[in-house]
């Protein structure tokens, strides 16, 4: 079955770094974009960047352009997200999400790993 | 930068049917949105339940649909389930070459 399991969440200050990754299974991880989408805690959810299935190409939230970098490894089956220059305001949960080939839609979704920005 | 609407908050009974909408504030939501429905409940990831405006994944319940009425992305619950009572999200595809996309506010869903 489809596994989507986020990690490298933690407590981090502000301005620091800090990079998720995203194991992927149960699927052919190459075959298909990915997502990242954050939740602040008691907000609602916000889209944060894309990744084609090749890593060719990417998008970003105008929120977390020039900060955060999605990539992927296709060899290890694996999304990640580098967070840099975080802001208190990046505190939330981030889930990582498969992108249906073609339908620019989303199907399935991680259980989330929660990033905490605070000195 | 696109923003995108949804009622805060509605209130159904048991077995009744309530539909919550998604705008979008640069004109009519189409199908070229490919709107997407996820029900998020407490403590809980979100989960996709519709997709491409209408389109139901393997795990959605029947009573769920989804459509475009009057200019907005929409999604009919048919006969509300006490477990249905969540928090509901619309996402938008806002085009660009490279994709960009949208989430709505949320609809809080008391049942």
């Amino acid at each position: 079955q489809v596994q989507l399991v986020e990690s490298g969440g933690g407590v981090v200050q502000p301005g620091r770094s800090l990079r998720l990754s995203c194991a992927a299974s149960g699927f052919a991880f190459g075959r298909h974009g990915f997502h990242w989408v954050r939740q602040a805690p008691g907000k609602g959810l916000e889209w944060v960047a894309v990744i084609s299935y090749d890593g060719s190409n990417q998008n970003y939230a105008d929120s977390v352009k020039g900060r955060f970098t999605v990539s992927r490894d296709n060899s290890k089956n694996s999304l990640y997200l580098q967070m840099d220059s975080l802001r208190a305001e990046d505190t939330a949960v981030y889930y990582c999400a498969r992108d249906i080939n073609g339908r620019w839609s989303l199907d399935y979704l991680g259980q989330g790993t929660l990033v905490t920005v605070s000195s | 930068q696109t923003v995108v609407t949804q009622e805060p908050s509605l209130t159904v009974s048991p077995g009744g049917t309530v539909t919550l909408t998604c705008a979008s504030s640069t004109g009519a939501v189409t199908s070229s949105y490919y709107p997407n429905w996820f029900q998020q409940k407490p403590g809980q990831a979100p989960r996709a339940l519709i997709h491409s405006t209408s389109d139901k994944h393997s795990w959605t319940p029947a009573r769920f649909s989804g459509s475009l009425l009057g200019g907005k992305a929409a999604l009919t619950l048919s006969g509300v389930q006490p477990e249905d009572e969540a928090d509901y999200y619309c996402l938008l595809y806002c085009g660009g070459a490279q994709g960009h996309w949208v989430f709505g506010g949320g609809t809080k869903l008391t049942v």
